[in-house]
């Protein structure tokens, strides 16, 4: 079993500044299937990133992904006010088994 | 446009069976490109996958979990259903059902919350 250990646990950051979030893997990780998550209290998760590095439809490009074998990176460039939520980065592998990082809390400092 | 929904019971007595479908309308379940899966969340904790299933009726599930955790397809009905069993208070969470994609999980279900108490 694959576990993803997600750094830090909370950032705090003001709108505009760079959000740098971390994921790393127990063991590598295809980059084709690491996939990340926003989170908005109330709501379901939204993809913003697949295969580590792809935006997912609608997706503003201030969201990149980054990263190969156990060590994935999701950054925003410019932070929005809407952009502070919890972040999960999810390892699906080459079969339907999968995986969540414990999340990271992106807040308004 | 894809929509999926859960629906079943709020409320489940401790040691009972949590029972819940998930409806998919916009879409076929019987589609070769995806698996449909459950999803939970306990209340102020991260995301927990429970497990998946083709629709050919192949399932994945998490080894936490397999032992008490049965998914099952309808492709007449184009549902999917989960039943989680002798469930405690630890089972209390939003449960998600989804769509997962080659491109990750794409489509989400609102989510609803099952509580475990007498």
């Amino acid at each position: 079993e694959i576990v993803l250990t997600q750094s830090p646990g909370t950032l705090s950051l003001s709108p505009g500044e760079r959000a740098t979030l971390s994921c790393r893997a127990s063991q590598s990780v295809s980059s084709s299937y690491l996939a990340w998550y926003q989170q908005k209290p109330g709501q379901a998760p939204r993809l913003l990133v697949y295969g580590a590095s792809s935006r997912a439809t609608d997706i503003p490009d201030r969201f990149s992904g980054s990263g190969s074998g156990t060590d994935f990176t999701l950054t925003i460039s410019r932070l929005e006010p809407e952009d502070f939520a919890v972040y999960y980065c999810q390892q699906y592998g080459n079969s339907p088994a999968f995986s969540f990082g414990q999340g990271t809390k992106l807040e308004i400092k | 446009q894809v929509q999926l929904q859960e629906s079943g019971p709020g409320l489940v007595k401790p040691s009972e069976t949590l029972s819940l479908t998930c409806s998919v309308s916009g879409g076929s379940i019987s589609s070769s490109s995806y698996y449909w899966g459950w999803i939970r969340q306990p209340p102020g904790k991260g995301l927990e996958w429970i497990g998946n299933i083709y629709y050919r009726g192949s399932t994945y599930y998490n080894p936490s979990l397999k032992s008490r955790v049965t998914i099952s397809v309808d492709t007449s009905k184009n549902q999917f259903s989960l039943k989680l069993s002798s469930v405690t208070a630890a089972d209390t969470a939003v449960y998600y059902c989804a769509r997962l994609a080659a491109a990750g999980i794409d489509y989400w279900g609102q989510g609803t919350l099952v509580t475990v108490s007498s």
